[in-house]
């Protein structure tokens, strides 16, 4: 089975800090996304890449870069925390050709103090 | 721009009812993807199903069928029997081309928290 994994569950950061949020997959997809979650907004589409370093503005991306070095790592930066990136993070990876929609990890609960 | 709209919040049924989960859909392309996913307690999505947009054929998978119409521009979900482990988040979602590169976009709706009790 394909798998993403986050790195971390469960996050707590100062405003100001500079955060990196990792991602990877372990069966050569080529397509990787960020989402981030909030109660009544559903999912938001931070970034995506397509290919290595590659990268595409979602609908959010303010306050927000994307590093993709490696094929499957595709790595969330916040540049300097604040509190209204409060929020549940989603990375999910698809095939270029996907019947199955995209794989989605566990998710890292930010929480900017 | 794409929009999806599940209207319905949150739902609670007594187990063994059939549930319907609403979800409508806006896009100007012929060419577009439906999904439906579930968000599980655990927090991971996980996919349910994916249909396109010439394909109107309903689907039914166990105690899972979509109902889709372009009429109507609606992707339904219903679960019959329900079971307390179908607790969870229903997202659903649509999928089209962007840009040059014909990169597939994907928006999700607000999902709908759908509530089992034995």
């Amino acid at each position: 089975d394909v798998k993403v994994t986050q790195s971390s569950r469960y996050l707590v950061k100062r405003t100001g800090e500079k955060v990196f949020l990792e991602c990877v997959q372990d069966m050569d997809h080529e397509n990787m996304f960020w989402y981030r979650q909030d109660p009544g907004l559903g999912l938001r589409l931070i970034y995506f890449s397509y290919d290595v370093k590659m990268k595409e503005k979602g609908d959010i991306p303010e306050g927000y870069s994307v590093s993709r070095e490696k094929k499957e790592r595709f790595s969330l930066i916040l540049e300097s925390a604040s509190t209204n990136q409060t929020s549940m993070y989603l990375c999910a990876s698809s095939l270029e050709e996907d019947d199955y929609g995209y794989t989605f990890g566990s998710g890292t609960r930010l929480t900017v103090v | 721009a794409q929009k999806v709209t599940q209207a319905q919040t949150e739902i609670s049924v007594v187990e063994k009812e059939d549930v319907t989960l609403d979800c409508v859909y806006e896009t100007r392309d012929t060419t577009y993807y439906l999904f439906w996913y579930k968000q599980p307690p655990s927090g991971e999505l996980v996919f349910l199903i994916r249909r396109n947009s010439f394909d109107e054929q309903n689907e039914i998978s166990g105690r899972y069928s979509w109902n889709f119409q372009k009429s109507t521009s609606s992707f339904n979900f219903t679960i019959t029997a329900s079971q307390v482990v179908d607790s969870a988040v229903y997202f659903c979602a649509l999928s089209e081309a962007v840009g040059s590169g014909g990169y597939q976009k994907v928006t999700f709706g607000t999902g709908t928290k759908l509530q089992v009790i034995p």
